[in-house]
C-alpha cells in the first residue's frame, strides 16, 4: 500500500514550452501532497505544499506563476513548469500524506513518487 | 531556516560491516524518519520515529531519536550490497506537515 506514481518520468522540451507532470496516489487519499526538486548529488528542496480544494502553498524563492499546481482532486496533484528554460532542468519529485490514519502505519510520513526528470534544451 | 546536517557524507565500507550514520538539527523536530534513495528513484521510508529517546528497528535497520530532538542516528547491521544508496533523514514539527531533508549520506558497499 501506500504507492505514488508519477509521470512522465522522463521528459525533454524546448526553451520556451511548458511542461506538465501529473502526481497520483494510488492506493489512497491525499488531501495534501507535496512537490520538490532535487538536483544532482544535492538533497530534496521544497517547492510547493499541494492542497486540495485550495490554492498551493509556496516556498519562499519559489516563483509560482513559473510553477502552476493544480490538486484536482484526492488522489491526483499536477505540476506546470511554464516557459521552462535550461536552468529549470532538475529532478522534480511528488510526494503525498495519506488522509487516514489505517492507511498510514507511520503517521505523519509522507510517500513519495519515482520522480520525474526534466531537461530543457 | 532549519537545517539538518548529516554525517558522514559519504562511506564506503564492506560487505558484513555495521553501518552508522547520524543527523543533527538546529533546532527541535517532533519527528524524525529516515529514507533511502536510489539513483533516478524516489526516497523511500525505512524508520520513523515520533518520540525522544524512541529506538526503533526495521529489520537489520536501528534508528535513534535523540533525547534533545535535535538529533537521530541509523545504524545499518551486516550489510549487503543493496543497501547502497542515499540515506537521508528528515524532520519535522508537526502541525504544518513540512519535511526538512538532511543532507545525505551516501553509502557505497564493497563485495
Amino acid at each position: 500500500g501506500a504507492v505514488v506514481s508519477q509521470h512522465p518520468s522522463r521528459v525533454i522540451c524546448k526553451s520556451g514550452t511548458s511542461v506538465k507532470i501529473e502526481c497520483r496516489s494510488l492506493d489512497f487519499q491525499a488531501t495534501t501532497m507535496f512537490w520538490y526538486r532535487q538536483f544532482p548529488k544535492q538533497s530534496l528542496m521544497l517547492m510547493a505544499t499541494s492542497n486540495e480544494g485550495s490554492k498551493a502553498t509556496y516556498e519562499q524563492g519559489v516563483e509560482k506563476d513559473k510553477f502552476l499546481i493544480n490538486h484536482a482532486s484526492l488522489t491526483l496533484s499536477t505540476l506546470t513548469v511554464t516557459s521552462a528554460h535550461p536552468e529549470d532542468s532538475s529532478f522534480y519529485i511528488c510526494s503525498a500524506r495519506p488522509d487516514r490514519v489505517e492507511r498510514n502505519p507511520w503517521a505523519d510520513t509522507q510517500y513519495f513518487g519515482p520522480g520525474t526528470r526534466l531537461t530543457v534544451l | 531556516g532549519q537545517q539538518l546536517n548529516q554525517s558522514p557524507q559519504s562511506m564506503f565500507i564492506q560487505e558484513g560491516e555495521d553501518v552508522s550514520m547520524n543527523c543533527t538539527s538546529s533546532s527541535i523536530f517532533n519527528t524524525w524518519l529516515w529514507y533511502k534513495q536510489e539513483p533516478g528513484e524516489g526516497p523511500v521510508l525505512l524508520i520513523a520515529l515520533y518520540k525522544a529517546g524512541e529506538l526503533t528497528s526495521n529489520g537489520r535497520l536501528t534508528a535513534q531519536f535523540g533525547i534533545t530532538r535535535k538529533d537521530s542516528f541509523l545504524n545499518i547491521s551486516a550489510s549487503i550490497p543493496s543497501d547502497v544508496g542515499i540515506y537521508f533523514c528528515a524532520g519535522h514539527t508537526g502541525g504544518g506537515n513540512k519535511l526538512t531533508f538532511g543532507t545525505g549520506t551516501q553509502l557505497k558497499v564493497e563485495l
